[in-house]
């Protein structure tokens, strides 16, 4: 079965940079499929932030790209967000989840539990 | 970006009752949409892809019709289960993917 573990500090202070990692099991990340994160501001709908296949090709939301790097680490089986220069309006719960690679295996299939994280002095 | 439209965004309903959710894409997105149901506290749940493919496990009051830019997203006897918020996503134009707002199912 596949498993997808959020990880990172809960808390991050305006200015600074969000990051975080998601831990994959059950599923070599190498095998295929895009990894990716959407958050969930309190209350609100889905935001989808970016997404990561295995070589590095990256795919980011236009609205975030300035602020996002998205990284895989195929040893440990994990790849990470990096999320520069929060606001409040970055506070979320933060996902982690898997959609396939060709157009029509666009859907989430796994996802992690989700992180909150707060942006906050 | 593609702009998914969800109607309604919240209502009210009875256990036994057929509930039906539209979502409405602002382009066509042929039958690339998928639907997901969210519980509080939890991550969203793939329900449906391809606009009426039911991910396995889940049950078969749960269908989905539609393509182009108008698809519904059916519950034919509503479990009290199921009392939870949905969403669409596109998956035919990226980046973005894109989801909807949101439609809530409360208790009446």
């Amino acid at each position: 079965q596949v498993q997808l573990q959020e990880s990172g500090p809960g808390l991050v202070k305006p200015s600074e940079t969000l990051s975080l990692t998601c831990a994959v099991s059950g599923y070599s990340i190498s095998s295929g499929y895009y990894w990716g994160w959407i958050r969930q501001p309190p209350g609100k709908g889905l935001e989808w932030i970016g997404s990561i296949y295995h070589s590095g090709s990256t795919y980011y939301n236009p609205s975030l790209k300035s602020r996002v790097t998205i990284s895989v680490d195929t040893s440990k089986n994990q790849f990470s967000l990096k999320l520069s220069s929060v606001t409040a309006a970055d506070t979320a719960v933060y996902y982690c989840a898997r959609h396939g690679v060709q157009l029509w295996l666009g859907y989430f299939d796994y996802w992690g539990q989700g992180t909150l994280v707060t942006v906050s002095s | 970006a593609i702009r998914m439209t969800q109607s309604p965004s919240s209502f009210s309903a009875s256990t036994g009752d057929r509930v039906t959710i539209t979502c409405r894409a602002s382009q066509g997105i042929s039958s690339y949409l998928a639907w997901y149901q969210q519980k509080p506290g939890k991550a969203p749940k793939l329900l449906i892809y391809a606009a009426s493919t039911l991910q396995s496990g889940v049950p078969s009051r749960f269908s989905g019709s539609g393509s182009g830019t108008d698809f519904t997203l059916t519950i034919s006897c509503l479990q009290s289960e199921d009392f939870a918020t949905y969403y669409c996503q596109q998956y035919y134009s990226y980046p973005p993917w894109t989801f909807g707002q949101g439609t809530k199912v409360e208790i009446k």
